[in-house]
């Protein structure tokens, strides 16, 4: 039972590269999300998606995409990495209703920008 | 600017000893308040959550203490052991936007 599976798990770009961060869920979740954890700064919310077809801006989307691409799949891109975007992403599941409270999330991408 | 502010970013409690950390909001449609416990290397995992219409829920060691006037929140761990030794956040779910707002987080320790 995978639960919310994320690639790579590190990566190294330089400055002005592109790069996708890959989540995948087999648990039958209607909502995913995409945050990041920084030092100090906790987990910030870059997108969220509360079902499939739909995405919105969280606390912190400038220079961030993201794809549901289905039910199982959301996808995080960078269009041009910089410096201040090395950080830890983390993706999150959840359900519909009182379920979606309870998040699942993935062991992280630990992502540099030189 | 963090809608969930915790405090405090790090603690240090002696084995046996109570862990207290704080919690605060502003935002009236947050409905559900939830902890995460997160180890190195790892990402968070639910621990406990509390819904504003209780002023207290207890697991086991760990107890969620609300207070709704205040828009407080706090976590109690009771007999702290050194497994319990990780990074905890706070949390509140937008129920208007459907999404889950994290704290700043706090780093725990736990001395024998």
């Amino acid at each position: 039972n995978a639960g919310v599976t994320q690639t790579p798990k590190f990566q190294v770009l330089k400055t002005g590269q592109s790069m996708t961060l890959q989540c995948a869920q087999d648990m039958n979740h209607n909502s995913m999300y995409w945050y990041r954890q920084d030092p100090g700064m906790g987990l910030r919310l870059i997108y969220y998606s509360a079902s499939e077809g739909t995405t919105d801006k969280g606390e912190v989307p400038n220079g961030y995409n993201v794809s549901r691409l289905n039910k199982r799949e959301f996808s995080l891109r960078l269009e041009s990495a910089a410096p201040s975007q090395t950080s830890v992403y983390f993706c999150a599941s959840g359900g519909t209703g009182v379920s979606n409270e309870k998040l699942f999330f993935g062991s992280g991408t630990q992502l540099s920008v030189l | 600017q963090q809608q969930v502010k915790q405090s405090p970013q790090s603690l240090i409690v002696q084995k046996g000893g109570i862990s207290i950390i704080n919690c605060a909001y502003e935002n009236t449609a947050f409905d559900y308040f939830p902890w995460y416990q997160q180890f190195p290397g790892k990402g968070p995992a639910l621990l406990i959550a509390i819904r504003p219409d209780v002023s207290e829920k207890k697991e086991g060691r760990f107890t969620i203490s609300f207070n709704k006037s205040a828009k407080q929140f706090s976590l109690h761990i009771m007999d702290s052991q050194p497994g319990d030794s990780a990074t905890y956040f706070c949390a509140a779910r937008d129920s208007s936007a459907s999404k889950i707002i994290f704290g700043s987080g706090t780093r725990l320790s736990i001395r024998p």
